[in-house]
């Protein structure tokens, strides 16, 4: 069965620190890879997607995101962090064969200390 | 606004109340996912619609959970007899996607939390 994991529950970061939460997945064919971002009190909204192409994406407010296919990887990144990126993110894959389904990572709270 | 709203926000069911949770879809798209998130994990997929074709349940956990969008937009989730183990955030998502070959952006909505006493 597909499963994604993400590696910390939990992670406290310094404003300006820079971060990096992993994300792993194990399917062996072609995926669609996804970060979501769900901020106190507001809807998960989708911050990056990786379908095909370069596999280091660019989303919304600085982060971005690699794709390893050799890993089974696509860690999310962003070089300084700030308070208002407390949040929670969710690494989810989609394979392409089974179409529509979404398959989560476990999330990991993001809390940055101003 | 023109996102996708669920309804009620909060429900606390007694074990062994039938409780149904509305989802209304961003106009215009087509196919319609439920979600379950259960306390820090994240969402486990439950059920697709395309339109008001069901075409997959193979997520729902057993069979007091049940889901229909009868003219193709809102959709209800409704669960009978319902059982601590079902307290959850429900949550709803629809894209655009007019096909399964096409992988279109799901929009998710606020959730339903439910808690069963």
């Amino acid at each position: 069965a597909q499963s994604v994991s993400q590696h910390n529950h939990h992670v406290i970061l310094s404003e300006a620190a820079s971060l990096e939460l992993g994300c792993n997945y194990s399917y062996g064919g072609t995926v669609n890879l996804f970060w979501y971002v769900q901020y106190p009190g507001q809807h998960l909204q989708l911050l990056l997607k990786y379908f095909s192409g370069d596999p280091l994406v660019k989303g919304i407010k600085g982060f971005e995101a690699e794709f390893i296919k050799s890993k089974f990887s696509f860690n999310l990144r962003k070089p300084s962090v700030q308070w208002s990126d407390t949040a929670e993110y969710f690494c989810a894959v989609n394979a392409v064969d089974s179409n529509y389904q979404l398959i989560w990572g476990a999330g990991t709270k993001l809390i940055i200390k101003p | 606004g023109a996102g996708v709203s669920q309804s009620p926000r909060y429900k606390v069911a007694k074990r062994g109340q039938d409780v149904a949770l509305r989802c209304d879809p961003i106009s215009g798209h087509v196919s319609l996912f439920w979600y379950q998130q259960a306390l820090g994990q994240g969402p486990e997929f439950l059920t697709y619609f395309q339109n008001e074709a069901q075409l997959d349940k193979s997520g729902l956990p057993s069979d007091r959970f049940f889901a229909e969008r009868p003219e193709g937009s809102v959709s209800t989730l409704k669960i009978q007899r319902t059982q601590q183990e079902d307290s959850a955030v429900y949550l709803c998502a629809s894209s655009l996607a007019e096909g399964p070959a096409t992988y279109n952006e799901q929009f998710f909505g606020p959730g339903t939390r439910l808690t069963v006493l």
